[in-house]
């Protein structure tokens, strides 16, 4: 089955820097990769997603970028906020299933 | 909004006992999931569900059984709670189709088993 994993397992950056998690699938047949957040003693709640057809997807201060050739995707956070401070998880699944594999998970520290 | 409600939001198990972890939802979404958490990891899905009265194994079923009664309610078993088994479980809704992709989580059930 797919196997998805996360690169950085913590992450610091100042605020107002920039910040960037990687991860990596492993089944070439996976079309969707969204990204979660997870704040301290929270659920998780849908931040941005990507899908197969493009390779970068933007919305305000959160970038995703997609190299298939790689398997590789990746979450670019700009101008960093201090409520960004979370675990971001990354996931994959195939198109319209709903079932994804999820990273093991990025805490991300904003210090101000 | 959408809602996807658990219970209980914590619960202590002795090994070997029964366990029934509840969830509800209000988005009128077909798809439900049961996913658990263990500490420093990410989600593994247990068990889904397309359609009320059915329900698929997702990648660690072993030792879980699931129950979808209806549409918005979907239930996650232990028979015989095992140590294993501590961890935090989330519920999970999706539409269907294109939509499926997007879930929707319940803020989770921490189980502890002793």
């Amino acid at each position: 089955g797919e196997k998805v994993e996360q690169h950085e397992s913590t992450l610091s950056v100042r605020e107002g820097d920039s910040a960037v998690i990687n991860c990596t699938y492993t089944d070439t047949a996976s079309s969707y990769f969204p990204w979660y957040k997870q704040e301290a003693g929270k659920s998780l709640h849908f931040v941005i997603d990507i899908r197969s057809n493009v390779d970068r997807k933007q919305s305000q201060r959160l970038t995703v970028l997609l190299d298939k050739k790689a398997k590789r995707f990746s979450l670019h956070i700009t101008a960093t906020q201090p409520e960004d401070s979370a675990i971001y998880f990354c996931a994959a699944s195939r198109t319209n299933t709903g079932k994804l594999t999820f990273g093991d998970g990025t805490v991300l520290t904003v210090k101000p | 909004e959408a809602a996807v409600t658990q219970s209980p939001r914590s619960k202590v198990a002795v090994t070997g006992g029964k366990v029934t972890l509840s969830c509800h939802q209000t988005n009128n979404h077909d798809y439900m999931y049961w996913y658990r958490q263990d500490t420093g990891h990410g989600l593994r899905l247990i068990h889904y569900s397309y359609v009320a009265d059915s329900t698929e194994k997702g990648d660690i079923p072993d030792g879980y059984k699931a129950s979808r009664p209806s549409q918005e309610n979907f239930s996650l078993i232990l028979e015989l709670a095992s140590l294993s088994q501590t961890a935090v479980y989330f519920c999970a809704s999706s539409d269907r189709g294109r939509d499926a992709e997007t879930l929707y989580f319940g803020s989770g059930t921490r189980l502890t088993v002793l």
